[in-house]
C-alpha cells in the first residue's frame, strides 16, 4: 500500500491552456474524490467517483472542468481553458465505500499555477 | 447545510505547552466526525475519528470527545512539540442522505516554538 498519488506535484503554465492531472488511489478503494484548496482554506469539494461511475459534482465545477475514472481505478481531472482563479492545489482522496464513518485518504496533492 | 466551524488561528504556542482547538458542528443525524493535519506542501493526513456521541478519538497524544449535547469536538493535546506545528482541519461526514461528501472547517494553524 504505496497510499494515494497524484501527479505532477506541480504544474505552471500560462492562461487559456488545457492541464491533466492524475490521482492513483489505494487500491481497494472504490471511491475517489477530488477537491480544490485555496490558501488558508479548507479543502471544497469538486466530484466524487465510485468505481467509474461518477456520482456527483459540485457546482463549483464550471464546464472547463472535467473528471474521468475510466477503469474504476486510476483518475484524471482536466481543466480546459484555465483562468487565474483556477491557481490553487487540487487534492485527490480515496476510500471505501462500505460505510460512511470510513476516513479518507489524501495525496499531497498538485500545485496549480497560472501565470 | 452540514456545516463546521473551526476557531480562528493561528494558534501559537510554546512547546510543552496545553492545546485546545475548537470545532462546533451542524448536521442532521447522527454524522462521524474527523481531524485531519495538514503539513506544508502535503495532503491531510486522518489524525483520529469519533464516530458517536460520548467516543473519544486519540492518536498520537491527541484527544478529542464527539459531544453531541454541545455539537462539539475539541482537539486537545497535553504537551505539544515543535514537531505539532501544522494546519489542523475538523471534518464531519454524514449518516443521511446518501452522497458521504465530507464537510471541512477552513482550518487552524497551530505554531509552536521551542
Amino acid at each position: 500500500d504505496t497510499g494515494v498519488s497524484q501527479n505532477p506535484r506541480h504544474k505552471i503554465t500560462k492562461r487559456g491552456q488545457n492541464v491533466t492531472f492524475r490521482c492513483d488511489p489505494i487500491s481497494e478503494h472504490n471511491r475517489l474524490y477530488w477537491y480544490r484548496q485555496t490558501l488558508g482554506q479548507g479543502p471544497e469539494f469538486l466530484t466524487y467517483f465510485q468505481n467509474e461511475a461518477q456520482l456527483e459534482k459540485s457546482r463549483l465545477l464550471s464546464d472547463r472542468f472535467s473528471a474521468e475514472r475510466p477503469k474504476g481505478s486510476f483518475s484524471t481531472l482536466e481543466i480546459q481553458r484555465t483562468e487565474q482563479g483556477d491557481s490553487a492545489m487540487y487534492l485527490c482522496a480515496s476510500s471505501l465505500a462500505s460505510q460512511y464513518n470510513q476516513p479518507q485518504h489524501f495525496g499531497d496533492g498538485t500545485r496549480l499555477s497560472i501565470l | 447545510g452540514d456545516s463546521v466551524t473551526q476557531m480562528e488561528g493561528p494558534v501559537t504556542l510554546s512547546e510543552e505547552a496545553f492545546l485546545t482547538i475548537n470545532c462546533t458542528y451542524t448536521a442532521t443525524g447522527y454524522p462521524s466526525l474527523f481531524w485531519y493535519v495538514q503539513y506544508p506542501g502535503e495532503g491531510l493526513q486522518l489524525l483520529l475519528k469519533a464516530t458517536k456521541a460520548d467516543d473519544k478519538g486519540s492518536n498520537k497524544g491527541f484527544e478529542a470527545t464527539y459531544r453531541k449535547e454541545t455539537t462539539s469536538f475539541h482537539l486537545e493535546k497535553g504537551s505539544v512539540q515543535v514537531s505539532d506545528s501544522a494546519v489542523y482541519f475538523c471534518a464531519l461526514r454524514g449518516s443521511s442522505g446518501g452522497s458521504y461528501i465530507p464537510t471541512f472547517g477552513r482550518g487552524t494553524s497551530l505554531i509552536v516554538h521551542p
